[in-house]
């Protein structure tokens, strides 16, 4: 079945530092890839999505981009804010019906000023 | 943002006892899902709506039931709990879209089992 691994946390990182969380995933067909954002005490947000190979998401100054070759979808920001101190999750949704959602495990980052 | 609203948000019980969690919507989407969240595993899926009445089992529906009499409401019971579902319980929503679209999360529901 479908799976998405994505790096142990947690990260710390002091503010204006570059982050990288890595996301690879299994499916068949052709998913869609997704990182959500989870603040303390919130339910998930959609944080940006790529549909198809080579797509390029970005949000918020996050950006990732859709790599079928490596089957990987690694999230980036240039430079971090306290802000941006969350848990962040990749996941993919199958080219099947009822847009299931497979979840990574999730990676806590602390942006410590 | 999709209004949805869990109930209740904090509940502890005792092994044993039955407990339905609320998920309400004002939205509506069509798609409904309940995930579990745990440490080291992320969210997973219990169960799933497509519809009124029409629901189907996720990856770890074991223990759970669910209903879907109104387009706004999906109900998770846990016919007699345990502590293996001591968890935190987020709802989500849906809208038909290929597989292109975004879920829309509830607040969640801490569930504690003695």
């Amino acid at each position: 079945g479908d799976s998405v691994t994505q790096m142990e946390g947690p990260v710390t990182l002091s503010e204006e530092a570059f982050l990288t969380i890595n996301c690879t995933y299994t499916a068949t067909g052709y998913p869609s890839l997704f990182w959500y954002v989870q603040y303390p005490g919130e339910g998930l947000q959609l944080l940006l999505k790529a549909t198809k190979a080579d797509d390029k998401g970005s949000n918020k100054g996050f950006e990732a981009t859709y790599r079928k070759e490596t089957t990987s979808f690694h999230l980036e920001k240039g430079s971090v804010q306290v802000s941006d101190s969350a848990v962040y999750f990749c996941a993919l949704m199958d080219s099947g019906g009822y847009q299931k959602v497979t979840f990574g495990t999730g990676t806590k980052l602390q942006v410590i000023p | 943002d999709a209004g949805i609203t869990q109930s209740p948000r904090h509940k502890v019980t005792e092994t044993g006892t039955p407990v339905t969690l609320r998920c309400h919507q004002t939205e509506n989407h069509r798609y409904m899902y309940w995930y579990r969240q745990d440490p080291g595993h992320g969210l997973r899926l219990i169960h799933y709506s497509y519809g009124v009445k029409d629901t189907d089992k996720g990856e770890v529906s074991d223990g759970y039931s669910v209903s879907r009499s109104k387009t706004e409401d999906f109900l998770l019971t846990l016919e007699s709990a345990t502590s293996s579902q001591t968890s935190v319980y987020f709802c989500a929503t849906g809208r038909p879209s290929g597989n292109t679209g975004e879920l829309f999360f509830g607040e969640g529901s801490r569930l504690t089992v003695l």
